[in-house]
């Protein structure tokens, strides 16, 4: 089954301790990116990669880093989270960078909770 | 300015009853690609309909449809025969192709709609 394997789906951790989100595809998927939802301001872009080894800033990139070794992984990393990074994270990913007709896949989600 | 706006914070419909969702846009690039995505209150999010910014006609997908209308930076969703399981929080997302290469996402901040038996 073609999906967007996000782990864990909820975390609750404190100020400063290093934290990793996983994100995994099996559609062989270019494209890949982080977003987080907040109440009142939709989806907004943290990092995203338009292939190996080749990432960019989002619109909300301060705080988190990101790396893409592997085509299928696209690990997000709060090295020193702090209670405004509590949010819902969704990874997604799409067949390529194009504008051409290729929606996001979405993950589950990871609810994370920073205190 | 904001890249996407969605002016309805929340929208009632009457079941069987169309409903517009609104959205506009604000871009300089020339090539850019427009989607709606359904959020249920399950929390995934769902690709609705795409439309690009060279395509010709509105795009439709079942009972979705786009109103496109470039000139005014505008993409409508329009719901056709509304049901009970339509009532979701939708977004409006823009992917932009700049010319530094680089290929941005912004999302709007979302319609609740209800769908009112």
């Amino acid at each position: 089954e073609a999906q967007v394997t996000q782990n864990p789906r909820y975390l609750i951790t404190v100020t400063g301790k290093k934290l990793t989100v996983t994100c995994s595809q099996n559609m062989n998927h270019e494209y890949m990116s982080w977003y987080r939802q907040d109440p009142g301001l939709g989806l907004r872009q943290i990092y995203y990669s338009m292939n190996v080894e080749v990432t960019d800033k989002g619109d909300v990139p301060e705080g988190y880093k990101v790396s893409r070794k592997e085509k299928r992984n696209f690990p997000l990393i709060l090295e020193s989270p702090s209670p405004n990074q509590t949010s819902l994270y969704f990874c997604a990913s799409s067949l390529s960078g194009g504008v051409g007709n290729q929606p996001q896949h979405f993950g589950d989600g990871t609810r994370l909770s920073i205190l | 300015a904001q890249k996407i706006t969605q002016t309805q914070p929340g929208m009632f419909v009457q079941e069987k009853e169309a409903v517009t969702l609104d959205c506009t846009y604000d871009t300089s690039d020339p090539s850019y690609g427009l989607f709606w995505y359904k959020q249920p209150s399950s929390g995934e999010m769902i690709f609705l309909i795409y439309q690009g910014s060279y395509d010709q006609q509105n795009a439709t997908e079942g009972r979705y449809s786009l109103n496109f209308q470039k000139a005014r930076k505008s993409a409508n969703l329009v719901i056709s025969a509304s049901q009970l399981g339509d009532s979701a929080m939708y977004f409006c997302a823009m992917r932009e192709m700049g010319s530094g290469g680089y290929q941005k996402v912004t999302f709007g901040i979302g319609t609740k709609l209800q769908v009112i038996p």
